[in-house]
Protein backbone atom coordinates (compact mmCIF):
# COMPACT_ATOMS: atom_id res chain seq x y z
CA UNK A 1 0.00 0.00 0.00
CA UNK A 2 3.13 2.36 0.57
CA UNK A 3 4.33 1.58 -2.83
CA UNK A 4 4.19 3.97 -6.20
CA UNK A 5 4.50 2.42 -9.23
CA UNK A 6 6.70 4.21 -12.06
CA UNK A 7 6.51 3.44 -16.02
CA UNK A 8 7.99 3.57 -18.39
CA UNK A 9 11.76 2.03 -17.11
CA UNK A 10 13.06 4.02 -20.04
CA UNK A 11 11.71 6.64 -22.97
CA UNK A 12 13.25 7.50 -26.10
CA UNK A 13 11.34 10.66 -27.85
CA UNK A 14 12.61 12.89 -30.34
CA UNK A 15 13.41 16.15 -29.45
CA UNK A 16 10.18 18.45 -29.69
CA UNK A 17 7.97 15.92 -29.08
CA UNK A 18 6.11 15.15 -25.43
CA UNK A 19 7.31 13.02 -23.01
CA UNK A 20 5.00 11.40 -20.74
CA UNK A 21 5.73 9.62 -17.46
CA UNK A 22 3.11 7.67 -15.27
CA UNK A 23 2.81 6.64 -11.85
CA UNK A 24 0.27 4.77 -9.65
CA UNK A 25 -0.71 4.28 -6.09
CA UNK A 26 -3.26 2.70 -3.42
CA UNK A 27 -2.82 4.76 -0.70
CA UNK A 28 -5.29 7.63 -0.41
CA UNK A 29 -3.80 8.70 2.08
CA UNK A 30 -0.93 10.37 0.20
CA UNK A 31 -0.76 14.09 0.03
CA UNK A 32 1.43 15.52 -1.65
CA UNK A 33 2.93 14.69 -5.13
CA UNK A 34 6.51 16.01 -6.07
CA UNK A 35 8.15 14.91 -9.35
CA UNK A 36 11.70 15.51 -9.27
CA UNK A 37 14.54 15.10 -12.05
CA UNK A 38 18.19 13.85 -11.31
CA UNK A 39 21.25 14.03 -13.69
CA UNK A 40 24.26 11.28 -13.17
CA UNK A 41 26.39 12.09 -10.27
CA UNK A 42 23.88 14.80 -9.10
CA UNK A 43 20.88 14.79 -6.61
CA UNK A 44 17.55 14.67 -7.47
CA UNK A 45 16.01 18.42 -8.00
CA UNK A 46 12.56 19.25 -6.88
CA UNK A 47 10.55 19.87 -10.52
CA UNK A 48 6.96 20.15 -10.33
CA UNK A 49 4.50 18.89 -7.46
CA UNK A 50 0.89 18.60 -7.31
CA UNK A 51 -1.62 18.50 -4.18
CA UNK A 52 -4.87 15.74 -4.38
CA UNK A 53 -7.14 18.43 -4.68
CA UNK A 54 -5.81 19.78 -7.81
CA UNK A 55 -6.39 17.96 -11.28
CA UNK A 56 -3.24 19.52 -13.12
CA UNK A 57 -0.39 22.17 -12.65
CA UNK A 58 1.56 23.60 -15.55
CA UNK A 59 5.06 24.92 -14.86
CA UNK A 60 6.66 26.04 -18.07
CA UNK A 61 6.88 22.78 -20.42
CA UNK A 62 6.14 20.84 -17.41
CA UNK A 63 2.76 19.44 -16.08
CA UNK A 64 1.20 17.76 -13.81
CA UNK A 65 -2.17 15.44 -14.48
CA UNK A 66 -3.71 14.13 -11.49
CA UNK A 67 -6.98 11.33 -11.51
CA UNK A 68 -7.47 11.09 -7.78
CA UNK A 69 -10.12 8.58 -8.52
CA UNK A 70 -8.36 6.23 -10.53
CA UNK A 71 -5.02 7.06 -7.69
CA UNK A 72 -2.99 7.69 -11.10
CA UNK A 73 -0.82 11.33 -11.25
CA UNK A 74 1.05 11.93 -14.51
CA UNK A 75 3.67 14.19 -15.97
CA UNK A 76 4.14 15.78 -19.26
CA UNK A 77 7.33 17.14 -21.00
CA UNK A 78 6.28 19.71 -24.12
CA UNK A 79 8.59 20.34 -26.52
CA UNK A 80 11.15 18.04 -24.83
CA UNK A 81 14.98 19.27 -25.69
CA UNK A 82 17.66 16.88 -25.03
CA UNK A 83 18.79 18.99 -22.02
CA UNK A 84 15.68 17.51 -20.60
CA UNK A 85 17.63 13.77 -20.75
CA UNK A 86 17.92 12.77 -17.27
CA UNK A 87 16.09 10.33 -14.58
CA UNK A 88 12.70 11.37 -13.14
CA UNK A 89 11.37 9.93 -9.58
CA UNK A 90 7.56 10.64 -9.35
CA UNK A 91 7.03 10.73 -5.47
CA UNK A 92 3.94 10.66 -2.80
CA UNK A 93 3.93 11.63 0.55
CA UNK A 94 2.56 10.62 4.06
CA UNK A 95 3.49 11.11 7.31
CA UNK A 96 6.55 13.18 6.83
CA UNK A 97 8.14 11.08 4.49
CA UNK A 98 8.53 10.33 0.59
CA UNK A 99 7.93 7.41 -1.02
CA UNK A 100 9.58 7.19 -4.69
CA UNK A 101 8.70 5.35 -7.88
CA UNK A 102 11.41 3.17 -9.36
CA UNK A 103 12.25 5.91 -11.88
CA UNK A 104 12.21 6.44 -15.72
CA UNK A 105 15.44 7.20 -17.63
CA UNK A 106 14.22 9.70 -20.32
CA UNK A 107 16.34 10.31 -23.54
CA UNK A 108 15.38 12.95 -26.09
CA UNK A 109 17.07 12.70 -29.35
CA UNK A 110 18.55 15.79 -31.14
CA UNK B 1 24.58 30.27 -0.74
CA UNK B 2 21.90 28.72 1.09
CA UNK B 3 21.80 24.69 0.54
CA UNK B 4 22.71 20.91 1.40
CA UNK B 5 26.17 20.15 1.34
CA UNK B 6 28.00 16.67 1.95
CA UNK B 7 30.81 15.10 2.02
CA UNK B 8 33.33 13.65 0.53
CA UNK B 9 31.88 12.84 -3.20
CA UNK B 10 33.52 9.72 -3.26
CA UNK B 11 34.23 7.25 -0.26
CA UNK B 12 36.35 4.20 -0.39
CA UNK B 13 35.95 1.43 2.37
CA UNK B 14 37.33 -1.93 3.47
CA UNK B 15 34.66 -4.75 4.61
CA UNK B 16 34.45 -4.34 8.01
CA UNK B 17 35.11 -0.72 8.61
CA UNK B 18 32.86 1.52 9.79
CA UNK B 19 32.19 5.19 7.72
CA UNK B 20 30.39 8.22 8.46
CA UNK B 21 28.69 10.56 5.82
CA UNK B 22 28.60 13.99 6.46
CA UNK B 23 25.44 15.83 5.35
CA UNK B 24 24.95 19.90 6.53
CA UNK B 25 22.29 22.21 5.58
CA UNK B 26 22.17 26.06 6.27
CA UNK B 27 18.53 26.35 5.32
CA UNK B 28 17.15 26.74 8.46
CA UNK B 29 15.06 23.49 7.67
CA UNK B 30 13.69 21.20 10.59
CA UNK B 31 13.63 17.91 9.23
CA UNK B 32 16.18 15.97 7.47
CA UNK B 33 16.73 12.52 5.29
CA UNK B 34 18.89 10.08 4.40
CA UNK B 35 18.03 7.98 1.36
CA UNK B 36 20.00 5.15 -0.23
CA UNK B 37 19.70 4.68 -4.40
CA UNK B 38 20.87 1.97 -6.03
CA UNK B 39 21.17 1.68 -10.05
CA UNK B 40 17.80 1.52 -11.66
CA UNK B 41 16.38 1.83 -8.16
CA UNK B 42 14.15 4.84 -6.61
CA UNK B 43 15.25 5.98 -3.71
CA UNK B 44 15.06 4.28 -0.24
CA UNK B 45 14.78 5.93 3.48
CA UNK B 46 17.25 4.84 5.87
CA UNK B 47 16.70 7.45 8.23
CA UNK B 48 15.23 11.13 9.19
CA UNK B 49 14.90 13.50 11.77
CA UNK B 50 12.19 16.30 12.22
CA UNK B 51 14.10 17.67 15.45
CA UNK B 52 17.33 18.14 17.09
CA UNK B 53 18.04 14.73 19.04
CA UNK B 54 15.08 12.90 17.81
CA UNK B 55 15.31 10.83 14.79
CA UNK B 56 12.96 7.83 13.43
CA UNK B 57 14.13 4.81 11.44
CA UNK B 58 13.27 4.36 7.61
CA UNK B 59 12.78 1.47 5.76
CA UNK B 60 16.10 0.19 5.85
CA UNK B 61 17.98 1.23 8.53
CA UNK B 62 19.69 -1.82 9.65
CA UNK B 63 23.37 -1.59 9.48
CA UNK B 64 23.22 2.35 9.74
CA UNK B 65 23.71 4.99 12.51
CA UNK B 66 22.99 8.59 12.95
CA UNK B 67 22.99 11.48 15.36
CA UNK B 68 21.41 14.93 15.20
CA UNK B 69 22.66 16.88 17.80
CA UNK B 70 22.79 20.26 15.99
CA UNK B 71 19.84 21.19 13.60
CA UNK B 72 22.41 21.91 10.43
CA UNK B 73 23.98 18.70 10.61
CA UNK B 74 22.61 15.00 10.48
CA UNK B 75 25.48 12.92 9.87
CA UNK B 76 24.92 9.31 8.74
CA UNK B 77 27.37 6.08 10.36
CA UNK B 78 27.64 3.18 7.93
CA UNK B 79 28.33 0.26 10.01
CA UNK B 80 30.37 -2.74 9.04
CA UNK B 81 26.50 -4.58 9.93
CA UNK B 82 25.80 -3.10 6.31
CA UNK B 83 25.96 -6.16 4.31
CA UNK B 84 25.63 -4.66 0.61
CA UNK B 85 26.60 -0.57 1.70
CA UNK B 86 27.97 0.06 -1.80
CA UNK B 87 25.94 2.71 -3.28
CA UNK B 88 24.56 6.06 -3.45
CA UNK B 89 23.61 8.02 -0.50
CA UNK B 90 21.69 10.77 -0.90
CA UNK B 91 20.72 13.56 2.31
CA UNK B 92 17.57 15.93 2.34
CA UNK B 93 15.69 18.70 4.60
CA UNK B 94 12.70 20.00 4.37
CA UNK B 95 11.23 23.42 5.56
CA UNK B 96 8.28 22.03 7.87
CA UNK B 97 7.06 19.22 9.44
CA UNK B 98 4.87 16.89 7.37
CA UNK B 99 5.79 18.83 4.47
CA UNK B 100 6.53 16.64 1.30
CA UNK B 101 9.28 19.54 -0.39
CA UNK B 102 12.27 17.82 0.32
CA UNK B 103 15.53 19.62 -1.19
CA UNK B 104 18.63 17.24 -1.80
CA UNK B 105 22.23 17.18 -1.54
CA UNK B 106 24.83 16.25 -4.30
CA UNK B 107 25.02 13.10 -2.95
CA UNK B 108 27.97 10.63 -1.72
CA UNK B 109 29.32 7.29 -3.38
CA UNK B 110 30.09 4.89 -1.19
CA UNK B 111 32.31 2.05 -2.49
CA UNK B 112 33.23 -1.37 -0.37
CA UNK B 113 36.51 -2.73 -1.84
Amino acid sequence: QQQVKQSPQSLIVQKGGISIINCAYENTAFDYFPWYQQFPGKGPALLIAIRPDVSEKKEGRFTISFNKSAKQFSLHIMDSQPGDSATYFCAASIAQKLVFGQGTRLTINP
Amino acid sequence: DGGITQSPKYLFRKEGQNVTLSCEQNLNHDAMYWYRQDPGQGLRLIYYSQIVNDFQKGDIAEGYSVSREKKESFPLTVTSAQKNPTAFYLCASSRERGSGEQFFGPGTRLTVL
